[in-house]
């Protein structure tokens, strides 16, 4: 069976500090692969896409960034956080070809 | 307008109720569609999947409308359990099979 984790769970940044938050798929292989954020009360945004190691699509421009390293993993990055950045961050997996998604538990990331 | 619009609730009811969310969307070239379950502070859920006119999984019923862009959610015989945020989803198509979420009902089943 397929399994996704993200970490870490909960993250507390002061504004300009760096980011890095990084899910992992375990039990499928060549994934696409999703970013999304879910600020307080709002719906969930498509940040960055991915269907394959080092593609990495843009959806929102922001100081945010990501990449593939591997074909199960995605990393979600920043060099200076931001407030507005504060949110809780969803991966998610699908397989190629298919628009089913799962997500991971997510990272709940509050910048002061 | 939204691609996804749902009413954000939040629906109270007593248990055992039927209930109906509905969700509209704007893009017609949506070929496929989701309802997801978000409970607070969670990732989604994926409850079920809609590609043709409905599908039925035990207590719950989805209907898609395309005609007139449109997809419901019925849950009959509500349980407590049932209690949490419905989100609409549409297959906005292109590269990477995008999803386009609606920002959710919330539904509260009470005793």
């Amino acid at each position: 069976s397929q399994t996704i984790h993200q970490w870490p769970a909960t993250l507390v940044q002061p504004v300009g500090s760096p980011l890095s938050l990084e899910c992992t798929v375990e039990g499928t292989s060549n994934p696409n692969l999703y970013w999304y954020r879910q600020a307080a009360g709002r719906g969930l945004q498509l940040l960055f896409y991915s269907v394959g190691i080092g593609q990495i699509s843009s959806e929102v421009p922001q100081n945010l960034s990501a990449s593939r390293p591997q074909d199960r993993q995605f990393i979600l990055s920043s060099k200076k956080l931001l407030l507005s950045d504060s949110g809780f961050y969803l991966c998610a997996w699908a397989r190629v070809g298919t628009d089913t998604q799962y997500f991971g538990p997510g990272t709940r990331l509050t910048v002061l | 307008r939204k691609e996804v619009e749902q009413d954000p609730g939040p629906f109270n009811v007593p248990e055992g109720a039927t209930v109906a969310f509905n969700c509209t969307y704007s893009n017609s070239a949506s070929q496929s569609f989701f309802w997801y379950r978000q409970d607070c502070r969670k990732e989604p859920k994926l409850l079920m999947s809609v590609y043709s006119s409905g599908n039925e999984d035990g207590r719950f019923t989805a209907q898609l409308n395309r005609a007139s862009q449109y997809i419901s959610l019925l849950i009959r015989d509500s349980k407590l359990s049932d209690s949490a945020t419905y989100l609409c989803v549409a297959n906005t198509g292109g590269g990477g099979n995008k999803l386009t979420f609606g920002t959710g009902t919330q539904l509260k089943v009470e005793l």
